[in-house]
């Protein structure tokens, strides 16, 4: 298995809901990352998980929670979004962070879209 | 067709005709770049990288070229398909920064059949 499986891919949510977006991969991958991407821009990174502890957040906003159950699942815990934190959402894994280099496999990403 | 000027976001290429993509890249003790491949509502998907010791390297029909000197990376596509339509990202990567990817600003490609 040489994926990284993202569900779901598509996700409406008023400005008062809590949902979850989550993430697997079965490559024995232990660094896992979480991007936000608006339209026609980069990925912005948000969170690495190395071996299942958070090692980085970009100053990411408190109404997104990153949480890592094991070494194949991320989940990104949303609430309290506001409309401009519609985007798509990628998840990427790599061997480990010192190995992150042809070795990311990025998901296909969650359309949210928050209303 | 060559996109030209480092900040150029479209490029419009005949199918079968050569393309470049360039990219300007932000830090001289990057030792790493990678070229990623985006297409319509997927995530980014490698297409090739290289090293800061190496000045070029050969893929399938791609071949990435690296002028330290200007901080200047192209990616060459041969014979452009309309299968590589897409949003083509280049990324760098120091280890002063986490080996955080730092990523440009994109170029779209549009091939014309």
């Amino acid at each position: 298995d040489t994926e990284v499986t993202q569900t779901p891919k598509h996700l409406v949510m008023g400005m008062t809901n809590k949902k979850s977006l989550k993430c697997e991969q079965h490559m024995g991958h232990r660094a896992m990352y979480w991007y936000k991407q608006k339209a026609k821009k980069p990925p912005e990174l948000m969170f690495v998980y190395s071996y299942e502890k958070l090692s980085i957040n970009e100053s990411v906003p408190s109404r997104f929670s990153p949480e890592c159950p094991n070494s194949s699942l991320l989940n990104l815990h949303l609430h309290a979004l506001q409309p401009e934190d519609s985007a798509l959402y990628l998840c990427a894994s790599s061997q480990d962070m010192e190995g992150s280099m042809r070795g990311y496999t990025f998901g296909s990403g969650t359309r949210l879209t928050v209303v | 067709g060559e996109s030209v000027g480092l900040h150029l976001p479209t490029l419009s290429v005949q199918e079968g005709d050569n393309s470049i993509i360039n990219c300007a890249y932000s830090n001289s003790a990057s030792d790493y770049f990678i070229w990623y491949k985006q297409e319509s509502g997927k995530g980014p998907q490698f297409i090739i990288d290289i090293r800061s010791n190496m000045d070029k390297r050969q893929g399938q029909r791609v071949t990435v070229l690296l002028n330290k000197t200007v901080k200047h990376l192209s990616l060459q596509i041969a014979a452009t398909q309309p299968g590589d339509s897409a949003v083509y990202f280049c990324a760098e990567i120091f280890a002063g920064n986490n080996r955080k990817l730092i990523w440009g600003l994109g170029t779209s490609l549009a091939v014309n059949p």
